[in-house]
């Protein structure tokens, strides 16, 4: 079964370019998340969606960073304009119900490595 | 602050011995615990978990124990194996339809032949 698939693998860009980060959740997974890993802060919630629609974005950092999903089978990350702090690694995950209601774990894709120069 | 805290950034153990990598946390809301493992390059893999109305989960050569008292919890693994060489990340999540999880900043566990 395919896991989480998330692209491009690596990005590097210019400060200031729109970068979009794309992921597809494992099918028949209601919930997808999108997290930011650094050395600083570890792995971080930016906002998780349910059913495709937008539950909690409390962990987004800025009004730069916004996040869509417009069917069940995909989600975009986008940052406009980019800044050399966003960079890390950023990752999607998926769960076919809510932690600790139904047992049910969060898979993750392998992740995006976001360079801003 | 931290809400999840892993103190050690890394653990070295020879191959067939213990591993023991602890985790505190201090919200007394959370209630179901989870054990990640990373390998470079890829995304976090679920190991293990356990919820507060236990006190041990085992699975193969995998145990987590919780200590509600001392909002504690240890991933034992028996014997160690060079292929366990990852980062482990602990993560925490509330009761009651909670879906987000905190996780811990990962322990780096190096199992040497």
């Amino acid at each position: 079964d395919a896991g989480v698939i998330q692209s491009p693998r690596h990005e590097v860009t210019e400060m200031g370019q729109e970068v979009t980060l794309r992921c597809k959740p494992i099918s028949g997974h209601d919930y997808l998340f999108w997290y930011r890993q650094t050395m600083m802060r570890g792995l971080e919630l930016l906002i998780y969606f349910n059913n495709n629609v937008p539950i909690d974005d409390s962990g987004m950092p800025e009004d730069r960073f916004s996040a869509k999903m417009p069917n069940a089978s995909f989600s975009t990350l986008k940052i406009q304009p980019s800044e050399p702090r966003d960079s890390a690694v950023y990752f999607c995950a998926s769960s076919l119900d809510a932690v600790g209601v139904a047992d049910q774990p969060q898979h993750f894709g392998d992740g995006t490595r976001l360079s801003i120069l | 602050d931290q809400q999840v805290k892993q103190n050690s950034p890394s653990l070295s153990v020879q191959e067939g011995r213990i591993s023991i990598l602890n985790c505190d946390y201090t919200n007394s809301m959370f209630d179901y615990f989870l054990w990640y493992k990373k390998y470079p390059a890829e995304g976090p893999t679920f190991l293990i978990s356990i919820s507060s109305i236990k006190d041990k989960n085992e699975d193969g050569r995998f145990t987590v124990f919780l200590n509600k008292s001392a909002k504690h919890l240890s991933l034992h693994i028996v014997p160690s194996q060079p292929g366990d060489s990852a980062v482990y990340f602990c993560a925490a999540s509330g009761n009651s339809g909670y879906s987000t999880l905190t996780f811990g900043k990962g322990t780096m566990l190096l199992v040497s032949p």
